[in-house]
């Protein structure tokens, strides 16, 4: 079961551009995780957020937590041909459990 | 940061035999550990709970019988593919969580012929 519904599902720009990537649920969550994961490995954790309205940067990349704990996006600033990759939101309804969103994949091309 | 390893990382078998893959928390203990599967260009779906010293807790639509899960130390959880068909072929991914982080494991490619 899959509790977060992530869009777009295939995201293809050019390198220098932003984008936006969304995660949504009717669930409330404890916490939200974003990942990205190259093909063949696991995934690797980027932010972990846990507070209503909280935004998270991580160089060019921001992340927000909805305030009702539903949703959250990944916000990333003039894209590289490096940020090509998997990405996925997951979420923990409640303690440790967490459940992964439908993906985005994003390529950067040159 | 905590390292989570996985065994094998690729293999192949012929339909109906059984497939062993372990998860091993390398620097820390972890009474639970998880194990997901990914079917390609698609994201991870929980398959169940590995709980240490008891028996794990599967999602729904998962198989007990099927994926045997025994997770008999602090630092180790096996997952068993019985009787595997073509349509398990899947990459198997395990972590864990010391505190409130999840690191996971490389992943396990299994293909079934």
């Amino acid at each position: 079961t899959q509790l977060l519904e992530q869009s777009p599902q295939f995201l293809s720009i050019q390198e220098g551009e932003n984008l936006t990537v969304y995660c949504n649920s009717s669930s409330v969550f404890s916490s939200l995780q974003w990942y990205r994961q190259e093909p063949g490995e696991g995934p690797v954790l980027l932010v972990t957020v846990v507070t209503g309205g909280e935004v998270k940067k991580l160089k060019r990349l921001t992340f927000q937590f909805g305030d009702a704990r539903k949703d959250s996006s990944l916000h990333i600033t003039a894209a590289q041909p490096g940020d090509t990759g998997l990405y996925l939101c997951a979420g923990a309804p409640g303690g440790n459990q967490f459940y992964f969103g439908t993906g985005t994949s994003l390529t950067v091309i040159p | 940061g905590a390292v989570v390893s996985q065994h094998p990382s690729r293999v192949i078998c012929k339909s109906g035999t059984s497939v062993k893959i372990e998860c091993r928390s390398l620097d820390f203990q972890a009474t639970t550990m998880f194990w997901y599967r990914q079917f390609p260009k698609q994201s991870l779906m929980l398959m169940a709970t590995s709980n240490e010293g008891s028996k794990a807790t599967y999602e729904q639509g998962v198989e007990k019988d099927k994926f045997l899960i025994n997770h008999a130390s602090l630092t180790l959880s096996t997952l068993t593919v019985t009787s595997a068909h073509p349509e398990d072929s899947s990459f198997y991914i395990c972590s864990a969580t010391p505190l409130d982080t999840q690191y996971f494991g490389p992943g396990t490619r299994l293909t079934v012929l």
